[in-house]
């Protein structure tokens, strides 16, 4: 059974700091992962999406990396803004459609 | 991107009555679609898989009689909580799958409250 963990549970940063996200998983057999967003009472909002075959994913100021062999991924941020303040939730397949998700870091950027 | 929409966005409804939500796909046909429920401050569990045309397959400790869940179109499933109680009060999200490669969007959610 797929298990997904994210570290830490929250994080409170100056705006413009550059921060990590983790995030890892007990099962390397994935095809894909995923990093979403969540703003309080709202739905997801897809980040970024990883191949198995791929190491690495850029969208603008977001950059995340995936190691399967070790079963981690990190979500990087560049030049925090305070509009980055979120939840941020990564997730994997399970079999082939089942989305398992970690419990996700709650972000917040202080001007 | 590709738009999941849900209807409707809040819901307040009074215990033992039902309450349908809608998930539509704006702009791609979805053969797939999932629903999830959200306890405050806590992740996604999944619910039930919705596969157009057949019946949903459920969660272990989901009632498939409680929350029926119907995939008529591909490009709408919809959920309804029967004989609602307050413990059913949740957020309940839902995602649709595109083909080639696969991937979840997501709906803005359905905030669920029964007095």
């Amino acid at each position: 059974k797929q298990e997904v963990t994210q570290i830490p549970a929250a994080l409170s940063v100056p705006e413009g700091e550059n921060l990590v996200l983790n995030c890892s998983f007990t099962d390397s057999a994935i095809y894909n992962l995923q990093w979403f967003r969540q703003d309080p009472g709202k739905g997801l909002t897809s980040l970024l999406l990883i191949q198995s075959s791929q190491r690495e994913q850029t969208s603008g100021r977001l950059n995340a990396s995936l190691d399967k062999s070790s079963g981690r991924s990190t979500l990087y941020i560049a030049a925090s803004q305070p509009g980055d303040s979120a939840t941020y939730l990564c997730a994997v397949p399970q079999g082939a459609q089942k989305l398992v998700f970690g419990q996700g870091t709650r972000l917040t950027i202080n001007p | 991107g590709a738009v999941v929409s849900q209807h409707p966005s809040r819901v307040i409804c009074k215990s033992g009555t039902s309450v349908k939500i809608e998930c539509r796909s704006l702009d791609f046909q979805a053969t797939t679609m999932f629903w999830y429920r959200q306890f405050p401050k806590k992740s996604l569990m999944l619910m039930a898989t919705s596969n157009e045309g057949s019946k949903a397959t459920y969660e272990q400790g989901v009632e498939k009689d409680k929350f029926l869940i119907n995939h008529a179109s591909l490009t709408l499933s919809t959920l309804t909580v029967t004989s609602a109680h307050p413990e059913d009060s949740s957020f309940y999200i839902c995602s649709a799958e595109t083909s080639g490669p696969y991937e979840q969007y997501f709906g803005p959610g359905t905030r669920l409250t029964v007095t």
